[in-house]
């Protein structure tokens, strides 16, 4: 079974420009989730879907931030415009209800 | 303020020398203790769910305990593949979201 796949693996950007994150999550999946690990920081919850809805969106620092999953199953996440704060480490995960997440292998942003 | 915290922040073994890491957590109600493991470049990767005060799970070298106010993982006679990033991250059941609270992890090094 596929687990759940990121698409960059890294992205290198200059302040001001768009960037978008693909997560497809495991087949069947109806919860998908968003996190982000900033440089010698925990990885901080960002957003919650389940299926196509936003269940939970509080962590996600301002609206530069623009998360969309369209018909339930992969997601996007779109910066614009980034800044030098946005570089981190963004991982997406799926789960089945309240069982345990599986995360992607994550998408690395570096903000120039 | 939902609150976890690892230590030690890092650890060197020996091979064969046994060790704990500890994982202790503030929530209002716990809905889930999730242990993960976590190599370089890579996503955090499923180990353990505990959901209740005196719950134990095994899986090979590694044992994970829970209380009221802690969890342990414990490394039996580890080997140097062992070696990784241990996070630990609760979920809140009065939160109403299913959203992971991560700490900051526990950098493992076992030595040949």
């Amino acid at each position: 079974e596929a687990g759940v796949t990121q698409f960059p693996s890294h992205s290198v950007i200059e302040k001001g420009q768009t960037v978008t994150l693909r997560c497809d999550p495991i087949s069947g999946h109806d919860n998908l989730y968003w996190y982000r690990r900033v440089m010698g920081k925990e990885i901080k919850f960002l957003l919650h879907f389940v299926k196509e809805s936003k269940q939970d969106e509080s962590g996600m620092p301002n609206n530069r931030f623009l998360a969309e999953r369209t018909g339930g199953t992969y997601s996007t996440l779109k910066v614009q415009p980034a800044e030098l704060e946005d570089s981190g480490v963004y991982f997406c995960a799926s789960s089945q209800g309240l069982a345990e997440e599986y995360f992607g292998p994550g998408t690395r942003l570096t903000v120039t | 303020e939902d609150q976890v915290t690892q230590s030690p922040e890092a650890l060197r073994l020996q091979e064969g020398e046994s060790s704990s890491l500890n994982c202790s957590y503030t929530v209002s109600g716990l809905r889930g203790l999730f242990w993960y493991r976590q190599d370089p470049g890579k996503g955090p990767e499923f180990l353990f769910t505990l959901y209740s005060a005196g719950e134990e799970k095994e899986k090979e070298r590694l044992k994970a305990t829970l209380t009221k106010k802690e969890s342990f993982l414990h490394i039996t006679a580890p080997k140097p593949e062992d070696s990784a990033t241990y996070l630990c991250a609760v979920r809140d059941a009065t939160s109403g979201t299913y959203k992971y609270i991560f700490g900051t992890g526990t950098r493992l090094k076992v030595l040949a």
